[in-house]
């Protein structure tokens, strides 16, 4: 069975300092990896994805993540926060040769960032 | 581009009331999905499709029923609603071939809807 965990429910930054947010999967195969964003009252955005081409995965925004398979981690980075990073990020794990083929969402990191 | 589309965003319903969520999508995917997502939690998969005719249960399918007659349209029933089911609603939808290099996961959400049960 598959699972995510996001090892921090709040992170506070000040602007234009790093943004670390921290996930552990855990999944039987070789896994599909993505980190969502949400801002207030809207739908979830696609940030990034690990499909497992190269380890190191840029996304959108400034934002990549790391797949370390050794760690089983895939922690989302930022070299300088800015204010509309303000919002919801959610770590998600997919299986796709279970039969579900559904996705694993982690409970969600909620990013603060301080003027 | 429409992508996903939820109807109602709002809506205020009391207890034993009937209601269907509804969605649609204009990308000619084949999965769709229903998430619910409560405060401080992730979202928690409640029926899912991958075809018109098809439909499974997720992880929290109980007092929900769905149905997929076209592959546009996934509508969410709610029978008897009960306060546990406050809750905000998430339809998403993706192409997921049937080769695994195909298969990338990545689902297109709606923008939610906002269900209240009193």
């Amino acid at each position: 069975a598959q699972s995510v965990t996001q090892l921090d429910s709040h992170v506070s930054v000040s602007e234009g300092t790093p943004v670390l947010l921290r996930c552990n999967y855990s999944s039987s195969y070789s896994p599909s990896l993505f980190w969502y964003v949400q801002h207030p009252n809207k739908g979830l955005q696609l940030l990034l994805k690990y499909t497992s081409a190269a380890t190191l995965v840029k996304g959108i925004n400034g934002f990549e993540a790391e797949f370390k398979k050794s760690e089983t981690s895939f922690h989302l980075t930022k070299p300088s926060a800015h204010m509309s990073d303000a919002a919801e990020y959610f770590c998600v794990v997919s299986d796709p040769d279970t039969g579900r083929r559904a996705l694993t969402f982690g409970s969600g990191t909620r990013l603060q960032v301080q003027p | 581009n429409a992508g996903v589309t939820q109807t109602p965003k709002f809506r205020i319903l009391k207890i034993g009331q009937s209601m269907t969520l509804q969605c649609t999508q204009d990308m000619n995917h084949n999965y769709m999905y229903w998430y619910r997502q409560d405060p401080g939690m992730g979202l928690k998969l409640i029926y899912y499709s991958v075809g018109a005719g098809i439909t499974d249960k997720g992880e929290v399918p109980n007092g929900y029923n769905v149905s997929r007659s076209t592959t546009e349209d996934f509508p969410l029933r709610l029978e008897l609603a009960a306060p546990s089911q406050t809750s905000v609603y998430f339809c998403a939808s993706s192409y997921l071939g049937t080769s695994g290099a195909t298969n990338t996961g990545e689902l297109f959400f709606g923008e939610g809807s906002r269900l209240t049960v009193l």
